[in-house]
């Protein structure tokens, strides 16, 4: 079964500076999607950023980034100059292309914006 | 933009009581999912739907039933509502391989 790990449980940053957040996972499969989600304090879960296995070329979504290493199982996000909005729990997610759409999640990261 | 809507915020209920958790979505998406969440395990599947009256045990479905009579409706049900029931529970959407659209997820209490 595939699992996904996320390390940090609590990283901090501060305005205007960049902070990775780390993810790996397991799988034996060779087709695949990986997600980053965010959970600001209202709650409201939202998608970040999507990643295509087969693709090579890193994911960008204005100031967020992955760096996707396929060999390495690894899938981190990296959010440049940061911002007091960005303060949430970020979630990774990976999503097998063999059963219908099932999400499955790491423990999440929580993520601190210092002034 | 999809809309997922999960029709309470806070509930409290208590030890015993038949509990329903319901969940609209308006763009006619054939997949449904709920999950709960807990400090330090993340979201964990309950059950998860791909079609009007099929339903999907996820990873921790004991305790609960779901119920999809319409596309567009999904509800969680938790039979006899336990203390160890108390978690967020969080309601998604998706059709295709774009991720989910969540709700803003219900808050319950069982005392």
């Amino acid at each position: 079964a595939q699992t996904v790990t996320q390390s940090q449980p609590e990283m901090s940053v501060q305005e205007a500076e960049t902070v990775t957040l780390s993810c790996t996972y397991d799988t034996s499969e060779s087709d695949y999607y990986l997600f980053w989600y965010k959970q600001p304090p209202s709650r409201q879960m939202i998608l970040v950023i999507r990643q295509e296995a087969y693709k090579q070329q890193n994911a960008t979504e204005n100031r967020f980034s992955v760096n996707f290493q396929k060999a390495a199982k690894s899938f981190s996000l990296k959010i440049s100059d940061s911002q007091l909005g960005d303060a949430a729990m970020y979630f990774c997610a990976y999503r097998s292309p063999m059963v219908t759409d099932k999400l499955i999640f790491g423990t999440g990261t929580r993520l601190q914006v210092f002034p | 933009d999809v809309k997922v809507t999960q029709s309470s915020r806070y509930l409290v209920k208590r030890t015993g009581e038949k509990v329903f958790l319901e969940c609209v979505q308006d763009m006619d998406h054939e997949n449904m999912f709920w999950y709960r969440q807990d400090p330090g395990l993340g979201l964990r599947l309950i059950y998860f739907s791909y079609d009007v009256k099929m339903k999907e045990k996820g990873d921790i479905p004991e305790g609960y039933s779901v119920s999809r009579e319409k596309k567009e409706r999904f509800s969680l049900i938790l039979e006899s509502a336990s203390t160890n029931q108390t978690s967020m529970y969080l309601c998604a959407s998706s059709v295709d391989t774009y991720g989910y659209t969540f709700g803003s997820g219900t808050r319950l209490t069982v005392v």
